[in-house]
């Protein structure tokens, strides 16, 4: 298996622009979550899903940031407009249901606003 | 609600020095453990993992140990090396009060081995 895909893997954007972060989840994984990660914070977790539904978005900052799962294979994360405190490091991650809790996590997406 | 908290770093050893990173945890329930190691410019990956009280998990030389008495996971290794230098993380994963499997990872820890 390929593995958890993300992209892009580097965005460098203006504030006030959208920004759309994608996941490719590893086939057959029926969780899907999405972390920051910034040296202030450490690992937040955003929200997670579960078969393409979200069960907890009490991680996303405010209204800016939205995220959707329309099918098992992809996840979108969109920052509209975005700010330049949003910049950070953004990772989705997915895990199967049989499993003990292991998540197995995308090499993430570095994201700049200027 | 489920937390981890665990020694903020960042921890600086010599190489072939003996590591332990701490790991306390609350839980309602009975969940599995884990550490994930990060390495620079890549994401979190799996270094070893407990599913329940007793256990020993271990890899790569690194250990950790379930302890249910005393709520912890604390990661050991007996000689690191420059290679090892990395973030790791302690997380434990739990069933939530919809049955949703939720993990909870703590902050973090850099570890920089100098030679």
């Amino acid at each position: 298996d390929a593995g958890v895909i993300q992209s892009p893997r580097h965005e460098v954007t203006e504030m006030g622009q959208e920004v759309t972060l994608r996941c490719k989840p590893i086939s057959g994984h029926d969780y899907l979550f999405w972390y920051r990660q910034t040296m202030m914070r450490g690992l937040e977790l955003l929200i997670y899903f579960n078969n393409n539904v979200p069960i907890d978005d009490s991680g996303m900052p405010e209204d800016r940031f939205s995220a959707k799962m329309p099918n098992a294979s992809f996840s979108t994360l969109k920052i509209q407009p975005s700010e330049p405190r949003d910049s950070a490091v953004y990772f989705c991650a997915s895990k199967g249901q049989g499993s003990s809790g292991e998540l197995f996590f995308g090499e993430g997406s570095r994201l700049t606003v200027l | 609600g489920n937390s981890v908290t665990q020694m903020e770093g960042p921890v600086t050893l010599s190489e072939e020095a003996f590591l332990t990173i701490n790991c306390t945890y609350t839980a309602t329930g009975y969940p599995s453990l884990f550490w994930y190691v990060q390495y620079p410019g890549e994401g979190l990956q799996l270094l070893l993992k407990a599913t329940k009280a007793d256990d020993k998990g271990s890899n790569k030389g690194f250990e950790a140990t379930y302890r249910k008495e005393t709520t912890s996971f604390h990661l050991e290794k007996g000689s690191v090396q420059v290679s090892d230098s990395a973030v790791y993380f302690c997380a434990l994963s739990d069933r939530d009060s919809g049955g949703y499997q939720k993990v909870t990872f703590g902050i973090g820890t850099k570890l920089q081995v100098i030679p």
